[in-house]
């Protein structure tokens, strides 16, 4: 049983797009949800996180809403680059220190 | 800081050979964890060392892995027999050992089991 479902797999946008990836949790023990982003060859690196106390949290051009009723948590990437094109995770954890993560979403943006 | 590094890199065995990998986390981190994903799903948690001790190992698959990390340094990953559905991306994170701290991942081992 998958407990954090991420869609879309794949994601094609144009330069200068929003690329918008969802995920849906199920364990409400969660309560730290990160974002990774993972380039061909490279290991997931930490892109941004947030906490279920606040609905939303903005670095830059990458931004993450939290709706903690629907347990369901978004990554928006505005003005997107070709530089972005890379799969992103979304995770989920708690006390527990593991990482429970979502299938990914291979994003290409075209330029 | 030198980050994560694991090896090898790749790896091509037959099934029922023998696979180690190895980790060597960030110096200083006390928590280590192993990761892998299959055929592009998501990645999953295997174990969690905190120092050379197994604080979490729910999620090895089977008693066909075995994992270790003598003087609570680097970190090995045995697989023996190994079976056609271990192939995947085995992935090793470390941290330094609070909670929901930023886990950092090495470039992953790509195990390919014929």
């Amino acid at each position: 049983q998958q407990q954090v479902k991420q869609s879309p797999q794949s994601l094609i946008v144009q330069k200068g797009g929003i690329s918008i990836i969802n995920c849906a949790y199920e364990n409400t023990a969660f309560d730290y949800f990160p974002w990774y982003q993972q380039f061909p060859g490279k290991g997931p690196a930490l892109l941004i996180a947030i906490r279920p106390d606040v609905s939303e949290k903005k670095e830059g051009r990458f931004t993450i809403s939290f709706n903690k009723s629907a347990k369901q948590f978004s990554l928006h990437i505005m003005d997107s680059q070709p530089g972005d094109s890379a799969t992103y995770f979304c995770a989920a954890t708690g006390s527990a220190r593991q990482l429970t993560f979502g299938s990914g979403t291979q994003l290409t943006v075209l330029p | 800081e030198a980050g994560v590094t694991q090896f090898p890199s790749h790896s091509v065995i037959e099934k029922g050979q023998t696979v180690t990998l190895r980790c060597d986390p960030i110096s200083g981190h006390d928590n280590l964890y192993w990761y892998r994903r299959v055929m592009g799903k998501e990645i999953k948690f295997l174990l969690h060392f905190v120092k050379e001790s197994k604080q979490d190992e729910s999620g090895m698959p089977n008693n066909r892995f075995l994992a270790e990390r003598t003087g609570g340094t680097y970190s090995t990953l045995k697989v023996q027999p190994a079976e056609l559905e271990d192939s995947g991306v085995y992935f090793c994170a470390s941290s330094r050992g609070l909670p929901r701290e930023t886990q950092y991942f090495g470039p992953g081992t790509r195990l390919l089991v014929l």
